[in-house]
């Protein structure tokens, strides 16, 4: 059982927008910076997003981000069949003095 | 360039115990924090515990009576060490950055561990 919440899957076609939607608490996402994960199949995870909406240089603006509160979502626009993968949120906890994660999200491009 | 570079048996017995490496390039590992996240097949993220570069370490709670990390500033190198492993114990490891704010910023490749007799 994870301690933040994702939808196990997603999907869109290519062009579309889609977003990712990542649940916590005030010890964590209420609390501490959101960072997004995309997983390529077989692959180790690459940082998306840091500090709730920032790119890491090289990662295309396609991908956005937001928090508010405890709940934080990530969009990816103009969908393509690339950005198939498991995207992860995580972010620190206060009170477990961990990080902690979201179960993932499986996003299709149909 | 920023390199997280795991390394470790591959295959182990039940309730024997694991050591895994990490070995660091392009960064000192006396700063941030070097955080170990292990991921079972078909499941999600895990955090196994961190260790800061004051030397200060924390453990999952799940784990903190078989696990522990380690660090060697002169070889730039992180440890874990899991005791009486079982099946459960059965994942690819990863060894992460992560800086004093919390956010994560690299991760290793991954090592996968099986457990098995």
């Amino acid at each position: 059982q994870s301690v933040l919440t994702q939808p196990p899957s997603a999907s869109g076609t290519p062009g579309q927008r889609v977003t990712i939607s990542c649940s916590g608490s005030t010890s964590n996402i209420g609390s501490n910076p959101v960072n997004w994960h995309q997983q390529l199949p077989g692959t180790a995870p690459k940082v998306l997003i840091q500090s709730n909406n920032q790119r890491p240089s090289g990662v295309p603006d396609r991908f956005s981000a937001s928090k508010s509160g405890t709940s934080a979502s990530l969009a990816i626009s103009g969908l393509q069949s690339d950005d198939e993968a498991d995207y992860h949120c995580s972010a620190w906890d206060d009170s477990l003095n961990a990080w902690v994660f979201g179960g993932g999200t499986k996003l299709t491009v149909l | 360039q920023v390199q997280l570079q795991e390394s470790g048996p591959g295959l182990v017995k039940p309730s024997e115990t694991l050591t895994l490496t990490c070995s660091v390039t392009g960064v000192s590992i006396r700063s941030s924090y070097w955080t170990w996240i292990r991921q079972a097949p078909g499941k999600g993220m895990e955090w196994v515990g961190y260790i800061y570069h004051t030397g200060t370490s924390n453990l999952n709670p799940s784990l903190k009576s078989r696990a522990a990390i380690s660090m060697d500033t002169s070889k730039n190198q992180l440890s874990l060490i899991l005791r009486s492993v079982t099946s459960a114990d059965t994942a690819i490891y990863h060894c992460v950055r992560a800086l004093n704010n919390g956010d994560i910023d690299y991760w290793g490749q991954g090592t996968l561990v099986t457990v098995s007799s």
